[in-house]
């Protein structure tokens, strides 16, 4: 079974500041790895996932994560952030051909002016 | 495009009563749809995967008989909670997948029950 950790139910950031959202996960089989992120009263959104390609992986609106095998992790940044990505970000896990999603706690993002 | 729906976004019952939501893909057609459930400052949990024309594959613990699914058509799934009582309030959010595409599921805006 997949599950994934995310680190830090609330994380507060200034605007124009880097944005690190942290996500572990734990596998037994190559994972692929995902990140979603929901406004308020609206439906998931997928950011950027990784599909055992480049371990670097760039998404929308500035947002990228890099797969790290040996510290099993695939933590989200953005070099500035700013006041519209103030939302909750969910990190989540599958494997290949599974088309089941695991996700983990969120972590809502609060952007200060 | 990719676009989900559920209706309605809101539901208050009464204890007892059964509660229909709906969940639609308004510009492509969904062979997989997926029904999640969200308790406050919580993952989100599958409860069942719904393929059209077919029964649903539920969860472990996910009560096949209080939560009935249909999924009619391409672009229609419903998830009816059966005499709903308080413990089932949460947040229910769908998603549906498109053929070929295994790893990409487009969420719907979810609909919050709260049974009194």
């Amino acid at each position: 079974a997949q599950s994934v950790t995310q680190l830090g139910s609330h994380v507060s950031v200034s605007e124009g500041a880097l944005v690190l959202l942290r996500c572990n996960y734990s596998s037994s089989v190559p994972p692929y790895l995902f990140w979603y992120v929901q406004y308020p009263n609206q439906g998931l959104q997928l950011l950027l996932k990784y599909t055992s390609a480049a371990t670097l992986v760039k998404g929308i609106n500035g947002f990228e994560a890099e797969f790290k095998k040996s510290e099993t992790s695939f933590h989200l940044t953005k070099p500035s952030a700013h006041m519209s990505d103030a939302a909750e970000y969910f990190c989540a896990v599958s494997v290949f051909g599974n088309e089941k999603l695991t996700f983990g706690t969120g972590t809502r993002l609060t952007i200060i002016p | 495009g990719a676009v989900v729906s559920q209706h309605p976004s809101w539901v208050i019952c009464k204890s007892g009563t059964s509660v229909k939501i709906e969940c639609r893909s308004l510009d492509f057609q969904a062979t997989t749809m997926f029904w999640y459930r969200q308790f406050p400052k919580q993952s989100l949990m599958l409860m069942a995967t719904s393929n059209e024309g077919s029964k649903a594959t539920y969860e472990q613990g996910v009560e096949k008989d209080k939560f009935l699914i249909n999924h009619a058509s391409l672009t229609l799934s419903t998830l009816t909670v059966t005499s709903a009582h308080p413990e089932d309030s949460s947040f229910y959010i769908c998603s549906a997948r498109v053929a070929g595409r295994w790893e990409t599921q487009y969420f719907g805006p979810g609909t919050r029950l709260l049974v009194l």
